[in-house]
Parts: structure tokens; sequence; C-alpha cells
């Protein structure tokens, strides 16, 4: 298995810009979740989902911050517009019957907004 | 609010020192609790989980872990690490059978001297 996928590795944008962030979770995995890593912060839940259906995005910072799940092979996480605050590692992890067999992560996306 | 605290935030040590890196957790009922490294440059693996049962839990690389529930406290320890141990360690939980929500600490780094 490739495990969880994300691409791109890095993006760097300017302040304004559209940004996308792609995930392909492992196959047969139902849960799929999206975390933000900063120095400041550390690692933050933003939203989850649940057989493609998001169940919590009390962690979403704004509206400028939307994700989706279109099929179970596929997440996206889009920042419109980008603004250099949300530099940071935007990592999607996926897991099979919630924690059960425990999280798997990606490589993450390190963002840069400048 | 469920939230995770580590002790440290940074720790160093010397090869074939002994570990013990501390967490708390704040919510009260069942609770399923993990430990994740990330190897710098890299995303989080699992170290080692606890879900029920004997409350000390072997890990992969000679990690393990004791669960102390009447502490809310989910400690990891090695008995002699060495220089490949050096990485950032996160103490993570989630409510029991509620499937999503993998709440981390904020993160220890060890950096082992050789």
């Amino acid at each position: 298995d490739a495990g969880v996928i994300q691409s791109p590795r890095h993006e760097v944008t300017e302040m304004g810009q559209e940004v996308t962030l792609r995930c392909k979770p492992i196959s047969g995995h139902d849960y799929l979740f999206w975390y933000r890593q900063t120095m400041m912060r550390g690692l933050e839940l933003l939203i989850y989902f649940n057989n493609n259906v998001p169940i919590d995005d009390s962690g979403m910072p704004e509206d400028r911050f939307s994700a989706k799940m279109p099929n179970a092979s596929f997440s996206t996480l889009k920042i419109q517009p980008s603004e250099p605050r949300d530099s940071a590692v935007y990592f999607c992890a996926s897991s099979f019957q919630g924690d059960s067999y425990g999280y798997t992560f990606g490589s993450g996306t390190r963002l840069t907004v400048v | 609010a469920q939230s995770v605290s580590q002790h440290n935030h940074h720790v160093i040590l010397s090869e074939a020192a002994s570990l013990e890196l501390g967490c708390n957790y704040s919510y009260g009922g069942t609770v399923n609790l993990f430990w994740y490294v990330q190897y710098p440059g890299q995303h989080l693996q699992l170290l080692l989980k606890y879900f029920s049962g004997d409350p000390l839990v072997k890990g992969i690389k000679g990690f393990e872990a004791e669960f102390i529930k009447s502490k809310f406290s989910f400690n990891l320890r090695k008995p002699s690490v060495q220089w490949s141990d050096t990485a950032e360690y996160f103490c993570a939980v989630t409510e029991y059978n509620q499937g999503g929500k993998l709440i981390f600490g904020q993160g220890t780094e060890l950096s082992v001297k050789p």
C-alpha cells in the first residue's frame, strides 16, 4: 500500500492567491482528517470526514478555508484567499473504523504564503 | 473541552540515558491513548497505542508507555535512547468509541547527543 498521498509536497504562493491541497487516503479507510502544524499552535485538527461526509469542521479557522471529499479516494483543502499566517505544514490522515487501528498520516504539504 | 498536556517542550539526553516523557489529558471519560513520533522533515508515525487491558503498553523501537487512570497520565519511556531517537514526540487522545478527533499535545522535542 502506498500510504496516504498528499500533493504538492511544497507550495509557495503569493498572498491573496487560491491554494488547493490534495489528499488520497488509504484504500478502504473510512475516516479522513486534515491537520495543520505550526510552531506556535502545534497540531490542530481542522476537519474530518466519515464515509465522505464532513463530521466536524469546528477547527477550520475561518471562511477562507474549505474542504471537500467528493469520493472515498480523494479530498481537497482549499484556502481562498491565502494569507501569510496560513503558512504551515498541512497533514492529511486516514483511518479505518475511527481510531481502532490508529491513524496513518501523509507526508504533509509545506505551504508558504508570501 | 478535551486537552492534552505534554510537560516538556525540549529534552536533551546523551546516548544510553533513560527517557521519560510526560503526558496528561483532561477528559474524564474512557479514552484511547497514542504516542506518535515525527522524525525531522517526516510525517507522524504511530509508536504505540492503548485502548484497554494491560496499562503497560509496548511499542516499536523499544518504547513503552504506562496508562495511569487515576493520574490521567500516559507517560512514554525508553530505558536507553539512541541518537536515532532524535525526533519530536506527540501524545494524543480520542474519546472511546467516538471514531474521530484525535487531539494532540504540543509535542516534546527530543535531542540525543552521540
